[in-house]
């Protein structure tokens, strides 16, 4: 019965490259969010996604990031031409519904250096 | 301009004692506030949550207590022990909008 995975656990990349993030949500959860925490900060949500649907990106970058959550396979959190500020764990998370005070089932997050 | 505020970085206690974190908001329209539990290397836990109807969610040695008219929770962890040591993060509804943490450090 696994929890959410997030993979990989560490990712480098120099300026200019691009990483992908990949996370599989819990079994029966439909819902997914992403996060990131930068040095000594708190979790800043990014953004929101239901199979196959953005609901709230309010929280990214207006460029270099997209994420999405295709019907099949795991939810995908991109950065293009990385830099150095992007450097961070960035969480995934997940709940079976979208009611208020949902629990997020966190995954052990993706630690992304950028050299 | 933080939504949500935790005002101690770190907070140590002795064991058995009661650990208080504490948090801030200024939305009054948040309706819904969770505390979650990290520890290092790990994705957050979650540990207690209140809705803005209440003043008062209690699970075992864990209570928050909301203060709606101070925009103000508290997380009250009595006993403590050893094993509490991580960060808390007071979360706010929707979408989950984070403090910073308060890293609590319990001392046998």
């Amino acid at each position: 019965n696994a929890g959410v995975m997030q993979n990989p656990r560490h990712l480098v990349r120099r300026r200019g490259q691009e990483a992908r993030l990949r996370c599989s949500p819990m079994k029966g959860h439909s819902h997914v969010y992403w996060y990131r925490q930068l040095p000594e900060e708190g979790l800043k949500f990014m953004v929101y996604l239901q199979k196959e649907n953005i609901i709230d990106e309010s929280g990214m970058p207006k460029e270099r990031f997209s994420a999405e959550f295709p019907k099949e396979g795991p939810s995908i959190l991109r950065i293009q031409q990385v830099v150095r500020g992007d450097s961070a764990a960035y969480f995934c998370a997940s709940s079976s519904t979208s009611g208020l005070g949902e629990k997020l089932f966190f995954g052990s997050g993706t630690q992304l250096s950028v050299l | 301009d933080q939504q949500v505020k935790q005002n101690s970085p770190s907070l140590s206690v002795q064991e058995g004692r009661i650990s208080i974190l504490n948090c801030d908001y200024t939305n009054s329209m948040f309706d819904y506030f969770l505390w979650y539990k990290k520890y290092p290397a790990e994705g957050p836990t979650f540990l207690i949550s209140i809705s803005s109807i209440k003043d008062k969610n209690e699970d075992g040695r864990f209570t928050v207590f909301l203060n709606k008219s101070a925009k103000h929770l508290s997380l009250h962890i009595v006993p403590s022990q050893p094993g509490d040591s991580a960060v808390y993060f007071c979360a706010a509804s929707r979408n989950l909008i984070f403090g910073k943490g308060t890293k609590l450090s319990v001392k046998p």
